[in-house]
């Protein structure tokens, strides 16, 4: 069935880098945008990247733009993110998430989501 | 302070209809994108309930329904049940900040 698996999650002291992993299966990896968001504890929702399905350029959320880094390897149909210069703030629930329409970029949300990856920043 | 406005918590008893209102601007629900709405339970993925203002993904149920007026977007619930208690989100695009959502809200079935 068609799903995604975050992993990498941790507790990292301030100013310290991360890599994040989501896998996916179950559908066609390289036909997707794929998204990262997160969650902090207690509040709502907030996109932090995404990557076209293919080229082009990735976009990023101004509180993490040149810190985190999203990347995609289709051959391992495998989604990632590179947090580095990590805050407290950048404490969460990082989840991975598929655009709704293949092939298609900002149109129609986020229609399978991963269970997420909880990453803590602390000393 | 969220992109997107909604109401922090709604409430309403069980067969009744609520709505859920989201406002936005001219950048973002007015520019116009299409409106998207998320079910979150608590410690769980957030779930599309309705994406492209009133269109639901297959398995939800009919009792949700959205509208988009100028740079606001609403989701009903009809017949309430207690199985609907749970954080709602929309979703939109913007001109300058690709991927907005409203700050949530918490759904309360008496």
């Amino acid at each position: 069935q068609v799903q995604l698996v975050e992993s990498g999650g941790g507790v990292v002291q301030p100013g310290r880098s991360l890599r994040l992993s989501c896998a996916a299966s179950g559908f066609t990896f390289s036909d997707y945008p794929m998204y990262w968001l997160r969650q902090a504890p207690g509040k709502g929702l907030e996109w932090v990247a995404v990557a076209p399905y293919t080229g082009g350029y990735h976009h990023y959320a101004d509180s993490v733009k040149g810190r985190f880094t999203i990347s995609r390897d289709n051959s391992k149909n495998t989604l990632y993110l590179q947090m580095n210069s990590l805050r407290p703030e950048d404490t969460a629930v990082y989840y991975c998430a598929r655009e709704t329409t293949p092939k298609q970029f900002f149109v129609g949300g986020m229609d399978v989501w991963g269970q997420g990856t909880t990453v803590t920043v602390s000393s | 302070q969220s992109v997107l406005t909604q109401p922090p918590s709604v409430s309403g008893a069980p067969g009744q209809r609520v709505t859920i209102s989201c406002s936005g601007s001219s950048s973002n629900i007015g520019a116009p994108y299409d409106v998207q709405w998320y079910q979150q339970f608590p410690g769980k993925a957030p779930k599309l309930l309705l994406f492209d203002n009133n269109n639901r993904p297959s398995g939800v149920p009919d009792r949700f329904s959205g509208s988009k007026s100028g740079t606001s977007a609403s989701l009903a619930i009809t017949g309430l049940q207690a199985e609907d208690e749970a954080d709602y989100y929309c979703q939109t695009y913007d001109n300058s900040l690709f991927v907005v959502f409203g700050g949530g809200t918490k759904l309360t079935v008496l």
